[in-house]
This record gives C-alpha cells, sequence and structure tokens, in this order.
C-alpha cells in the first residue's frame, strides 16, 4: 500500500539551478495537485491537474513547471531555482470530484535554495 | 479576505481538559470540510471529515454551521500525543476541485 510517495525527501540545490519534485501515487487517483508550505502562509497551490494532459495554475505559480503524462506521476520543476522557493513541498491526490472526497498528502519534500 | 480563517493559537492545555478550535470560511458554496492534523511540519493528516449533522470520532467532535460559515473541533480529554497543529479545510468542487487551507491553530497538551 505505497499510496502517494515523494522524491528525494531533502533537497539542497544553488541559485538558478533546475531541480525536480517527483510524486507518485498508486491509486489511479484523477486529481492531484502541488502545495508549498511557509511559516505564516499556510498551504498554498502551486499546480493542480484534473488528469493526465491536463494541468492548471494554482495560486502561486511562478517559477514552477509541471507535467502529467501518465495519471500516476506529477512532477513539478524548478527552472532557475531562487532562494524564495526554499521551502517544504507538499503532493497530493484525490479520488475525483466526488463529494466529500478528502485529500491524501505525500510526506512532502524540503528544499533548500543556497 | 481570506478564504479560511483559524486562530493560530498557541492553546497549550493541561492533560484532560476539553479544547474547541474554530474555523470560518469566506465561500456560502462551499462543499466539503475536513480538519487535518499536522505533526512538525509532516505531511497533514486527515483527521476526520465534517458532516452537515455534525459527528464524532472517538474524543473528537466536529460541527458545521452553514449559516454562519464555520466548523468546529472539540477535543475531549486532551492527550499529550494530541500535540500538534490543526488545519481547518474547505472544498468548493466549483473551483476546479480546489482546497482552501487555514494557517493552522497550535495545540500544546501539558502534562
Amino acid at each position: 500500500d505505497a499510496g502517494i510517495t515523494q522524491s528525494p525527501r531533502y533537497k539542497i540545490t544553488e541559485t538558478g539551478r533546475q531541480v525536480t519534485l517527483m510524486c507518485h501515487q498508486t491509486w489511479s487517483h484523477s486529481y492531484m495537485f502541488w502545495y508549498r508550505q511557509d511559516l505564516g502562509h499556510g498551504l498554498r497551490l502551486i499546480y493542480y491537474s484534473a488528469a493526465a494532459d491536463i494541468t492548471d495554475k494554482g495560486e502561486v505559480p511562478d517559477g514552477y513547471v509541471v507535467s502529467r503524462s501518465k495519471t500516476e506521476n506529477f512532477p513539478l520543476t524548478l527552472e532557475s531555482a531562487t532562494r524564495s522557493q526554499t521551502s517544504v513541498y507538499f503532493c497530493a491526490s484525490i479520488s475525483g470530484g466526488s463529494y466529500n472526497s478528502p485529500l491524501h498528502f505525500g510526506n512532502g519534500t524540503r528544499l533548500t535554495v543556497t | 479576505r481570506k478564504e479560511v480563517e483559524q486562530d493560530p493559537g498557541p492553546f497549550n492545555v493541561p492533560e484532560g481538559a476539553t479544547v474547541a478550535f474554530n474555523c470560518t470560511y469566506s465561500n456560502s458554496a462551499s462543499q466539503s470540510f475536513f480538519w487535518y492534523r499536522q505533526d512538525c511540519r509532516k505531511e497533514p493528516k486527515l483527521l476526520m471529515s465534517v458532516y452537515s449533522s455534525g459527528n464524532e470520532d472517538g474524543r473528537f467532535t466536529a460541527q458545521l454551521n452553514r449559516a454562519s460559515q464555520y466548523i468546529s473541533l472539540l477535543i475531549r480529554d486532551s492527550k499529550l500525543s494530541d500535540s500538534a497543529t490543526y488545519l481547518c479545510v474547505v472544498n468548493y468542487l466549483g473551483s476546479g476541485n480546489q482546497f482552501y487551507f487555514g494557517t493552522g491553530t497550535s495545540l500544546t497538551v501539558i502534562p
């Protein structure tokens, strides 16, 4: 019962480098989400995807790119990392638009940009 | 105005105490409501869904008041292990199935 997994758990990178955070789920959930969590801001939506090949911007998409070629994978790429992107990143999924379906979270990636 | 607002606390309560958290939401068309628990910036984990009629799970009781647009969480007989941050989460299917999070309420249960 792997559920939803993120990799890497921890990542340190330098300003200007490209970084990709991976998210994989085994439930065949249609919706997937990327959030970042920073002190004082709570969880903020970066991008989400309703199905394979369908993605849309969330609240804070600038500097990030996503793709979803397969239902189970939803990678998040920082094209040119900046210090302001130092954060904890959570991937999440939900089975569909059904009423009262909760989000299921991965265990997070702690990213530090130096 | 934020979609979901919570009192950040912190709430420091002795073991065995009863503590209540409230959360207000701004979109009257919101359809699903949840309480999540988060420990030390680990991933949030579902504590319980909140149903219109109110619901209980052991020592935890959740209530929804649609007229006043708030949800509440009551914890009875607090345990040390209840120390965590509690996130209020609201879902509005009409916005692309987006979830809106409160910033969380910090609870510390003291021996």
